[in-house]
Order: C-alpha cells, then sequence, then structure tokens
C-alpha cells in the first residue's frame, strides 16, 4: 500500500516553457503533500508543503509565483514550473504524508525537468 | 529549524565489512528517524526506521541505533554487498507528519568487490 504516483518522469523542454508535474496518492488520502528539489550530487531540499483546499507553504528562498502549487484534492497535489529556465533543471519529487505521527512519508518516482 | 548533520560523506568498504553512517540532529522533539537508501536517479526508498521510544532496530543485514541524549542516530549495515553501493540519507522528524523533511547532505556508500 501507500503508492504514490508522480507524472510525467522525464521532461525537455525549451526555456521560457511553463512544465506541470503531477503526484498522486493512489490508495491513500493524502493529509498533506511536499514537494522537493534535488540538484544532481546533493541532497533532497524541501520546497513547499502543501494541503488539500489551501495555499502552499513556501521555504526561504522558493517563489511563490516561479513553483505554483495546487492541492485541489486529497489524492492530487501539481507543481508548475512557470517559465522555466536552465536553472531549474532539476530533480523534482513530492511525497505525500497521512498526517499519522510517527509515519514514513511516501515518496513518488520524480521528474528530471531538462530545460534547454 | 532541525538541523541534521550526517558523516561520513562518502564511505567505501570491503565487500563483507560493515558500514556504519551517524546523523546528528538538533530539535530535541524529533520523535521519528528515517534512514534512506537512493540509487542514481530513483527516488530515496526507506529502509529502516525507528520511533523515540526504542533504543535499536535490526532488519536482517541492516540496523539503526538511537541516542536522544545525544540526539544522534546511526545506520549499521553488516556483510555488504556490491548492491548496498548507494546514497544513504537520514531525515529526522519532529513534525509528525505536517512537516517536511530536513534531510541530511548524504553518504555515498561504496562498496569494494
Amino acid at each position: 500500500g501507500a503508492v504514490v504516483s508522480q507524472h510525467p518522469s522525464r521532461v525537455i523542454c525549451k526555456s521560457g516553457t511553463s512544465v506541470k508535474i503531477e503526484c498522486r496518492s493512489l490508495d491513500f488520502q493524502a493529509t498533506t503533500m511536499f514537494w522537493y528539489r534535488q540538484f544532481p550530487k546533493q541532497s533532497l531540499m524541501l520546497m513547499a508543503t502543501s494541503n488539500e483546499g489551501s495555499k502552499a507553504t513556501y521555504e526561504q528562498g522558493v517563489e511563490k509565483d516561479k513553483f505554483l502549487i495546487n492541492h485541489a484534492s486529497l489524492t492530487l497535489s501539481t507543481l508548475t514550473v512557470t517559465s522555466a529556465h536552465p536553472e531549474d533543471s532539476s530533480f523534482y519529487i513530492c511525497s505525500a504524508s497521512q498526517g499519522v505521527r510517527g509515519q514514513p512519508q511516501h515518496f513518488g518516482d520524480g521528474t528530471r525537468l531538462s530545460i534547454l | 529549524g532541525e538541523n541534521v548533520e550526517q558523516h561520513p560523506s562518502t564511505l567505501s568498504v570491503q565487500e563483507g565489512d560493515s558500514a556504519v553512517i551517524k546523523c546528528t540532529y538538533s530539535d530535541s522533539a524529533s520523535n521519528y528517524f528515517p534512514w534512506y537508501k537512493q540509487e542514481l536517479g530513483k527516488r530515496p526508498q526507506l529502509i529502516i526506521d525507528i520511533r523515540s521510544n526504542v533504543g535499536e532496530k535490526k532488519d536482517q543485514r541492516i540496523a539503526v541505533t538511537l541516542n536522544k541524549t545525544a540526539k544522534h542516530f546511526s545506520l549499521h549495515i553488516t556483510e555488504t554487498q556490491p548492491e548496498d553501493s548507494a546514497v544513504y540519507f537520514c531525515a529526522p522528524d519532529s513534525g509528525g507528519g505536517a512537516d517536511g523533511l530536513t534531510f541530511g547532505k548524504g553518504t555515498h556508500l561504496i562498496i569494494q568487490p
């Protein structure tokens, strides 16, 4: 159980394009979903936290107008990278939590974003 | 916020030997201590976790030990195998599932044949 599906797995596009990434919890309702970014040979860094039906909370240094997050239901959160530039190229990973203390987050397979 | 330090950054061991990775955290409210294994280009995979009411947990060749007083927990891998080669991350959690995780910087474990 506790499967999180993330799509697409790989995106290659031109500079200036907006890219949408979907994160779905398939067999459970996710109280909270998280978006992380991972640059090559670095750790995962939390970008934002989203709760269903409310505005996302962004970490310091993450532009909310650049990275639009929509959490429309308890099973779906989307991250849109607007007007992407080469420096936005990274590995983006979502995770979902059932909000139970002491329980692990469940990670999606990640999206490799390459901006040319 | 949580400050997490993980050591070493790179660890090379001979196949069959043991490997130990240590994670130090700052938030005394942390109560859940997972270790993740990440292979290149893939998602982090939970390999073992421990909760604050337990000092040690073992699952076959993998174990985690927790010292809450000193605020550190360690990953132990015995009888290492080539497939253990990966990057390992700790991510102590105090948010009860409501907060994002603060990951350590990772340890690149290399198993030498």
